[in-house]
């Protein structure tokens, strides 16, 4: 079976640009998380969206904005990138909204680099 | 304030030289804490999920318990390949999992 796939693997930007990463969950899976893990950090938590709403939403700045589609694939976007904004964006996927404890599975990111 | 500490931030071993990570928790109601493995350039790996105090998975070399305050990750006899960073990641009542800064691994053989 398909884990988490996470598109692109990696991109650069400039200071201002925007960008849209794209995320697709494990079949059967209804639940999507967006994390930012910067080097030598844990992840931390950014959005979780179920059943196409958001759930979830950690204390990132309005740029920041998401959306789960029908299929349960979703979209991370980020306007007016900021060098701090460089990290690696991680996905993850779980089967339920998070009330019964199941774990989420991940995939293996996109490396955004920022100038 | 839901928080998550793991020590030792890293930690070299050599190969057969069993050791213990840590991970300690602050949380309001916890609905599962759970165990990852991260080599580098890539995602979290899902090692265990542990949901009340005194329970125990092992899996290959790895053993994870878990108490009310802090959870163990008992590695025995350790082999090159478990070298990796291993995470520990608490979800409380809400929809927000909350991880550690983990543990850096090194097994040297």
């Amino acid at each position: 079976d398909a884990g988490v796939t996470q598109s692109p693997t990696h991109l650069i930007k400039t200071r201002g640009q925007h960008v849209t990463l794209r995320c697709s969950p494990i079949s059967g899976h209804k639940s999507v998380s967006w994390y930012q893990q910067v080097l030598g950090q844990g992840p931390q938590f950014i959005f979780q969206y179920y059943e196409k709403e958001e759930r979830g939403r950690g204390n990132f700045p309005d740029r920041f904005s998401a959306r789960q589609f029908p299929n349960y694939s979703s979209e991370l976007n980020v306007n007016a990138l900021l060098l701090g904004d460089s990290a690696l964006y991680l996905c993850a996927s779980s089967l339920d909204r998070g009330r019964s404890g199941q774990p989420q599975h991940f995939g293996d990111g996109t490396r955004l680099s920022i100038l | 304030e839901d928080q998550v500490t793991q020590s030792p931030e890293a930690l070299r071993l050599q190969e057969g030289e069993s050791s213990s990570l840590n991970c300690s928790y602050t949380v309001s109601g916890l609905r599962g804490l759970f165990w990852y493995r991260q080599d580098p350039g890539k995602g979290p790996e899902f090692l265990f999920t542990l949901y009340s105090a005194g329970e125990e998975k092992e899996k290959e070399r790895l053993k994870a318990t878990l108490t009310k305050k802090e959870s163990f990750l008992h590695i025995t006899a350790p082999k090159p390949e478990d070298s990796a960073t291993y995470l520990c990641a608490v979800h409380p009542t809400g929809n927000q999992f909350y991880f550690g800064t983990g543990t850096s691994l090194t097994v040297i053989p």
